[in-house]
């Protein structure tokens, strides 16, 4: 099984701020790695695939970035809206979400 | 636009079988470009994919789930089915129905919103 690390598993930022998660697999899944952003009560969105590929319609303020075993996704300047737990996907051997990382505004 | 919606009792006893079907609008799950899934979420934890079928019959299921867990599609019906057997409270969940893209197995674009199912006496 491929395990999913994601840090930090909470963060408080500032509007405008840059914000950064990084996403850990337990073995090197090249770039078959996908985030999601999921707002309280709702399903979760898609917003970047393969590693690096902004989703259609996802503001590009939302960037991500790595291969093997690192990935990072980042938000270039956080909105309000932007609140939401966001999660990493391996899909190398199946499929396996990272636990999350729920981002607040301070 | 695929619309997906889920549907099934809300309630289900502990040593039962948890059944839900999701129902697909907008499109043929007959479709060669889908695979049709299931992914659950305890409340207030993380998501875990459950399994996923073609509209063939083909199946992809987690392993830690697999002995208890099938999977179906009902073409006639446009929907597909989980079952989940031997329920405990740990399988209380919202469980989410999801389509993966069948050409590249990668990620999951369309969701229905979801349903909780809880597991009690």
């Amino acid at each position: 099984d491929i395990q999913m690390t994601q840090s930090p598993s909470s963060l408080s930022a500032s509007v405008g701020d840059r914000v950064t998660i990084t996403c850990q697999a337990s073995q090197d899944i090249s770039n078959y790695l996908n985030w999601y952003q999921q707002k309280p009560g709702k399903a979760p969105k898609l917003l970047i695939y393969d590693a690096s590929n902004l989703e259609t319609g996802v503001p590009s303020r939302f960037s991500g970035s790595g291969s093997g075993t690192d990935f990072t996704f980042t938000i270039s300047s956080l909105q309000p809206e932007d609140i939401a737990t966001y999660y990493c996907q391996q899909y190398d051997n199946l499929f396996t979400f990272g636990p999350g990382t729920k981002v607040d505004i301070k | 636009q695929l619309q997906l919606q889920e549907s099934g009792p809300g309630l289900v006893k502990p040593s039962e079988t948890l059944s839900l079907t999701c129902t697909v609008s907008g499109g043929s799950i007959s479709s060669s470009s889908y695979y049709w899934g299931w992914i659950r979420q305890p409340p207030g934890k993380g998501l875990e994919w459950i399994g996923s079928i073609y509209y063939s019959g083909s199946t992809y299921y987690n392993p830690s789930l697999k002995s208890r867990v099938t999977i179906s599609v009902d073409t006639s019906k446009n929907q597909f089915s989980l079952k989940l057997s031997s329920v405990t409270a740990a399988d209380t969940a919202v469980y989410y129905c999801a389509t993966l893209i069948a050409a590249r197995l990668n990620y999951f674009d369309y969701w229905g919103q979801g349903t909780l199912v809880t597991v009690s006496s």
